[in-house]
């Protein structure tokens, strides 16, 4: 069955870069879908950051396309969540997730970030 | 950006009656074929669980209890009868347009 498991930091200081971890277990990243990074604020509001395609494309949220960057490894079937220079407001839970042809079937457990000094 | 409004924010509902979320894009997410709503069911310390694709396509696993309707702009998630374990928060997601692919702001679901 498909996995995908969030790691990084739990703790991130204003202005430097958040850096995530998505390791994906019983599929390859390389054979098909698009893998994506998405965020829940606290209060519960979700937010799209960007995904990349199994080809390797990538593509962003123009809220955040200024700050995001997505890449992957493929020899370990992980991809990376890159955001700089954050601020307190990007405290959140960070989810990667597998898209299909237009909904996300598979999510990891999600992982809390938080932006303090 | 397509702007998904949920009605209402939180809904209290008997057990085995019948609960009615609703969601409405504010531009059509419809062709004729397909149209690109998909709900999800969130409970605490859990990821959103993907329930209904496709506006009214039953994802596998998921009970007959719940279902989806509409197209154009107005859709419609109805759970019934509601169960106990049914207590979560409801998401609505288009993917007609990708960037952004957006997210409802969530209707909580309560059991009176």
């Amino acid at each position: 069955d498909v996995q995908l498991q969030e790691s990084g930091p739990d703790l991130v200081k204003p202005s430097q870069s958040l850096s995530l971890t998505c390791t994906v277990t019983g599929y390859s990243i390389t054979s098909g879908y698009s893998w994506h990074w998405i965020r829940q604020f606290p209060g519960n509001k979700l937010e799209w950051m960007g995904y990349i395609h199994y080809s390797g494309s990538t593509n962003y949220n123009p809220s955040l396309k200024s700050r995001i960057s997505i890449t992957r490894d493929t020899s370990k079937n992980q991809f990376f969540l890159q955001l700089n220079s954050v601020t307190t407001e990007d405290t959140a839970i960070y989810y990667c997730a597998r898209k299909g042809t237009g909904s996300f079937a598979y999510w990891g457990q999600g992982t809390l970030v938080t932006v303090s000094a | 950006d397509i702007v998904l409004t949920q009605s209402p924010a939180s809904l209290a509902v008997s057990l085995g009656q019948r609960a009615t979320i609703s969601c409405r894009a504010s531009q059509s997410v419809s062709t004729s074929s397909y149209s690109y709503m998909h709900w999800y069911q969130q409970k605490p310390g859990q990821p959103p669980k993907l329930l209904i694709k496709y506006a009214s396509n039953l994802e596998s696993g998921v009970p007959a209890r719940f279902s989806g309707s509409g197209s154009g702009t107005d859709f419609t998630l109805n759970i019934h009868p509601v169960e106990e374990e049914d207590t979560a928060t409801y998401y609505c997601q288009h993917s007609w347009e990708i960037p952004p692919l957006t997210f409802g702001a969530g209707t909580k679901l309560e059991l009176k």
